[in-house]
């Protein structure tokens, strides 16, 4: 079966532009949530969606914002980027709660 | 908060070595996860342990869980070099789906 699927797989984008990021789930999951992977902070749990709804939200600044779809795609938007926003951001989805998690392969951003 | 942490950070043996990575989380929880991963890519689910003495075997690494004592180990048996990655545990908790990840362990398995 068809995994998670991100896209793109690499961004390089300008300080202060903004960006969009696109997570396919694993097709009947409804929950997808997303993370950040840098060298210094680790992996961190940005925000999760399930039904069109954002359920957790991370400890982010408003710049980081997403939405999830009817059909359960999900977006997530990084506004006014910064040095720092440059990451790993991965997207995963899961059936329900307690069976796991599938992990997409992730999409470089590099702000410069 | 939860906090997870994990230990050692970094781990490097000799093939055909055993050892025993740890992962300690602050809060009840009974779901706990090790993935894998290899440098520049995603991560890989290993073991999903669900329930306080939740063993799962999988080739020669091995999870366990002990939601009492709130750690889960990881233990490497006979290691070989494929096994080199870094290795992360994370606990799901509250309600809704989030995961907190212990800070990784970078296992280096040598010749």
């Amino acid at each position: 079966k068809a995994g998670v699927t991100q896209t793109p797989r690499y961004l390089i984008k300008t300080r202060g532009q903004q960006v969009t990021l696109s997570c396919s789930p694993i097709s009947g999951h409804r929950s997808v949530s997303w993370y950040q992977q840098t060298p210094g902070q680790g992996l961190q749990f940005l925000f999760e969606y399930f039904s069109e709804t954002q359920r957790n939200k991370g400890n982010f600044p408003g710049r980081f914002s997403g939405r999830q779809f009817s059909n359960s795609r999900s977006e997530m938007n990084v506004s006014t980027l910064e040095l720092g926003d440059s990451a790993l951001y991965l997207c995963a989805s899961s059936l329900v709660e307690g069976s796991g998690y599938t992990f997409g392969s992730g999409t470089r951003l590099t702000v410069v | 908060e939860l906090k997870v942490e994990q230990n050692p950070l970094f781990l490097s043996m000799q093939e055909g070595k055993n050892y025993t990575i740890y992962c300690n989380y602050s809060t009840t929880s009974d779901r706990l996860y090790w993935y894998r991963q290899d440098p520049g890519k995603s991560l890989e689910s290993l073991f999903v342990l669900l329930s306080n003495g939740a063993v799962k075997q999988e080739g020669r690494l091995m999870a366990s869980l002990d939601t009492k004592a709130r750690l889960s180990t990881l233990h490497i048996t006979a290691a070989v070099h494929d096994l080199s990655a870094t290795y992360f545990c994370a606990v799901d908790w509250d309600a809704g789906n989030m995961l907190t990840f212990g800070g990784g362990t970078r296992l280096m398995v040598k010749p």
